[in-house]
């Protein structure tokens, strides 16, 4: 079946600007995660949610970042007045929700702000 | 909270070569561990992953690894290599009672032939 899919593959964007990042997660997945992978390291938790609400928002690194799921399903990351530093790899997962699911990755969108 | 600590950047080996990528990580609570493999230009993939039980996993493409509880360890063993391994290796943790993982900053497996 399908697996995780992520919109736009690429994002090239100016400091200051808007962007938004799009996720269709694996279909019946309750579970979706937003990661971020900078250059030379691991993806780094955002946000998590589960159906519509976000149960947990505790990675995202300050108030220009925000992620809604308004039916369940797709899930859009915003970044507001982008920065150099938010140039990333941005990872979108979903799950089944179980205790230790498997998190099914997406191929990610590579963000870079100049 | 917990952290993950890959000591390897990267790993060469040549081909039918055994090979171990070392993880260990710290956490006050129980926790699940996982593997994931990231090939050029894809998406993370799960190869195994630890949540309770016997401590030796077996995961997929002949890759198993070892909970070490004692030494907060859980290297990923495989013991003869192919030229399609090569690839980036991710160690992560989840803490019992959150979703969200730690992932260790990747070990890359170069396997030359």
């Amino acid at each position: 079946g399908a697996g995780v899919s992520q919109t736009p593959s690429n994002k090239v964007t100016e400091k200051g600007k808007y962007v938004e990042l799009r996720c269709d997660p694996i279909s019946g997945h309750t579970a979706l995660y937003w990661y971020r992978q900078s250059l030379g390291q691991g993806p780094e938790f955002l946000i998590y949610f589960q159906g519509t609400g976000a149960a947990d928002d505790s990675g995202l690194p300050n108030d220009r970042f925000f992620a809604v799921r308004p039916e369940g399903s797709v899930s859009t990351l915003k970044i507001q007045r982008t920065e150099r530093g938010d140039s990333a790899v941005y990872l979108c997962a979903s799950g089944l929700a179980g205790a230790g699911e498997t998190q099914y990755f997406g191929p990610g969108t590579r963000l870079l702000v100049l | 909270a917990q952290s993950v600590t890959q000591l390897d950047s990267q790993v060469p080996v040549f081909e039918e070569a055994p090979v171990e990528l070392r993880c260990n990580y710290s956490s006050s609570v129980s926790v699940y561990l996982f593997w994931y493999v990231q090939y050029p230009n894809q998406g993370l993939q799960l190869l195994l992953k630890y949540l309770s039980g016997s401590t030796l996993v077996k995961g997929i493409n002949g890759f198993e690894a070892e909970f070490n509880k004692s030494q907060t360890s859980f290297h990923l063993r495989k013991p003869s290599v192919h030229i399609s391994d090569t690839a980036e290796y991710f160690c992560a943790v989840g803490r019992v009672g959150r979703r969200a993982l730690t992932f260790g900053s990747g070990t890359r497996l170069q396997v030359q032939p």
